[in-house]
């Protein structure tokens, strides 16, 4: 069974300072695929980044990047230089790649990111 | 960009009642999910569908059922609406093979 963890119900920032939000994953799957969604209050989910469990390199999307440590089951997401709006709830979710019907994304219970001026 | 819409933002229904929700994508993608948001607790998916007339149960199907009659149309059935019901419910659609999930704007299911 695929599982999620992110250990960090709340975060504080200093507005463009970096922060890390960390996501931990459980899969005996090879492939599988990694994403970060980020929900402001407003409700909607906004696709942020994905990683492929074969991508030789770390994925980055403009000041998001994602910090795929393979062996040790991590792919914790990486804000630059934060900005108000960037206060919001944060997803980590995972895809397994193998069989028919698995594209079915599992999430973690989610962070608070909040941007302080 | 795909769109994908939900029919209610808001909705109130009574123990008992019978209520649907509608999600409806604008892309041709095959595949559609339900999910239900609770504080705590994240994103827990409830049904999905890989083809038309095609459902799979989620982790948390009971007390739900759904419908796929056609590719753009995934509606979630609520068959006896229960005060535990109570929630936000989220569908997301995805075009298979490559990666690009996107969510409907949710909507926010109280039961009375």
């Amino acid at each position: 069974a695929q599982k999620i963890t992110q250990t960090q119900p709340g975060m504080f920032v200093q507005e463009k300072e970096a922060v890390t939000l960390d996501c931990t994953y459980d899969t005996s799957d090879p492939s599988y695929g990694l994403f970060w969604y980020k929900q402001p209050s407003s409700g909607e989910m906004i696709f942020l980044i994905y990683q492929g469990s074969y991508d030789q390199q770390n994925a980055t999307e403009g000041r998001y990047s994602l910090n795929f440590q393979k062996a040790r089951k991590s792919a914790n997401l990486v804000i630059s230089a934060s900005q108000l709006g960037d206060s919001a709830m944060y997803f980590c979710a995972m895809r397994d790649n193998s069989g028919a019907g698995s594209y079915q994304l599992t999430f973690g219970k989610g962070t608070k990111l909040s941007v302080i001026p | 960009d795909v769109k994908v819409t939900q029919s209610s933002r808001y909705l109130v229904k009574r123990t008992g009642e019978k209520v649907f929700l509608e999600c409806v994508q604008d892309m041709d993608h095959e595949n559609m999910f339900w999910y239900r948001q609770d504080p705590g607790l994240g994103l827990r998916l409830i049904y999905f569908s890989y083809d038309v007339k095609m459902k799979e149960k989620g982790d948390i199907p009971e007390g739900y059922s759904v419908s796929r009659e056609k590719k753009e149309r995934f509606s979630l059935i609520l068959e006896s609406a229960s005060t535990n019901q109570t929630s936000m419910y989220l569908c997301a659609s995805h075009r298979g093979g490559g990666y690009g999930y996107t969510f409907g704007s949710g909507t926010r299911l109280t039961v009375v």
